[in-house]
């Protein structure tokens, strides 16, 4: 069975400062799917970035970036220069690849606060 | 794109009375459709999932004759809790997918509605 474990409940952060959210995966697929969402205060999950098992190569967004790592089943996510905006509980999640099945395995979360 | 609305955002109801909660893909179709429920401070949690036409297949431990699930067209899922009562009162999550020939698609979620059973 999958699970998605996202040890950090809860984080708080000085603005500007470095923060790197960790996400550890567990599953028996070779092929997999890796996302991260983010819900802000308002409640809507927000899409952030979806990686292929099979796609080792970090990515990187304006002040995100993700770091996947198939050898310890982690794709760990960091805010670089972090922002008041960016406070928000983040959630990891996977799917396996079967086909015609697209449940996601979420996390627990972590609740990012980022101190002005 | 991959905008998915919900309506409405909160509802307020009695004990006893069904609720009808829309989820719409508002610029793509969706073959799939999910529904969540969020405890506060929790993660999110699986009850069903709807494909157009069919039947929703229901997670273990979720009823599904008191949360009836119609996904009518290709753009719209409906969540109906029926008889609800002050246990069901939760963040009510929906998310749309589309299934691309050959590979899988992202999930994109609604805004959530937030039902409160009196």
């Amino acid at each position: 069975a999958q699970k998605v474990t996202q040890a950090q409940t809860e984080i708080s952060v000085v603005e500007k400062e470095d923060v790197t959210l960790d996400c550890v995966y567990e599953t028996r697929d070779t092929t997999y799917y890796l996302f991260w969402y983010k819900q802000p205060p308002s409640g809507e999950l927000v899409f952030l970035i979806r990686r292929n098992s099979f796609d080792e190569q970090n990515e990187i967004s304006g002040r995100y970036s993700w770091n996947f790592q198939k050898s310890t089943s982690s794709f760990n996510f960091t805010i670089t220069a972090s922002q008041v905006v960016d406070s928000a509980v983040y959630f990891c999640a996977l799917r396996e690849s079967n086909f015609g099945n697209e449940k996601l395995t979420f996390g627990t979360g972590t609740r990012l606060t980022i101190i002005p | 794109g991959a905008v998915v609305s919900q309506h409405p955002s909160r509802v307020i109801c009695k004990s006893g009375t069904s609720v009808k909660i829309e989820c719409r893909s508002l610029d793509f179709q969706a073959t799939t459709m999910f529904w969540y429920r969020q405890f506060p401070k929790q993660s999110l949690m699986l009850m069903a999932t709807s494909n157009e036409g069919s039947k929703a297949t229901y997670e273990q431990g979720v009823e599904k004759d008191k949360f009836l699930i119609n996904h009518a067209s290709l753009t719209l899922s409906t969540l109906t809790v029926t008889s609800a009562h002050p246990e069901d009162s939760s963040f009510y999550i929906c998310s749309a997918s589309t299934s691309l020939a050959g590979g899988l698609d992202t999930q994109y979620f609604g805004p959530g509605t937030r039902l409160t059973v009196l």
